[in-house]
């Protein structure tokens, strides 16, 4: 079993709908990523949470510790919003992130 | 501010040989790491450097190595090279643990 686990793996949306990527993980951690990748493969880093809530503009990402879990939240989709999104987690003092397999987002006009 | 910078972009490279990645960090930012992304594959981590040392190794093979330089940037090297090493080659840079990770657009290693 991973130790980071995403879902759903793919997601397809019509613009304008609200999008929820679920992020669970297995191990005690310091942090969580947020991470974009577009198809070029250039990888944007969104949030990095240890607790509570963050907002950037229509991104809304949470975290529950006690249930090891994430949220990332998309409110009113676009279709530049079509992506890879990846959860990542640090473990103490470990320093490199241990990544999920991405949610591919596809948003459509 | 100048982000993480990769090089070259790509590379071609034919089995057997050695391909040598290079990274510069962010200014200021003194650890490195270097993942993996094979095609169809999710990241992988392969090395972290920090004030010129190794501080940990992801599960790969001993001909994938590196080195963090004083002025922190960073190489990575990979030896004998195989089919299946062919990927994309991220590098990421921080300040400290737990501070924000900002990525480089990588490169893309192909081997024939």
């Amino acid at each position: 079993k991973n130790e980071v686990e995403q879902s759903p793996q793919n997601l397809t949306a019509q613009e304008g709908e609200f999008i929820t990527i679920n992020c669970s993980y297995s191990v005690g951690i310091s942090a969580l990523h947020w991470l974009q990748q577009h198809p070029g493969g250039g990888i944007v880093s969104l949030f990095m949470l240890s607790s509570g809530k963050k907002k950037h503009g229509r991104l809304i990402a949470t975290i529950n510790i006690q249930e090891k879990h994430s949220s990332l939240h998309i409110t009113a989709s676009h279709p530049r919003d079509s992506a890879v999104y990846i959860c990542a987690v640090i473990r103490g003092s470990q320093g490199n992130l241990i990544f999920g397999k991405g949610t591919k987002l596809s948003v459509k006009p | 501010e100048a982000g993480v910078t990769q090089s070259p972009t790509h590379l071609i490279k034919t089995r057997g040989q050695q391909a040598t990645l290079r990274c510069s960090p962010i200014s200021g930012h003194t650890s490195v790491y270097w993942y993996q992304q094979a095609l169809g594959l999710g990241l992988q981590f392969l090395l972290w450097y920090d004030e010129g040392e190794e501080r940990n190794r992801g599960n790969f093979p001993p001909r994938f190595s590196g080195r963090q330089f004083p002025n922190y940037s960073s190489e990575l090297n990979v030896n004998a090279l195989e089919l299946e090493d062919s990927a994309l080659y991220l590098c990421a840079s921080s300040l400290e643990l737990d501070v924000g990770y900002t990525f480089g657009s990588g490169t893309r290693l192909t081997v024939v």
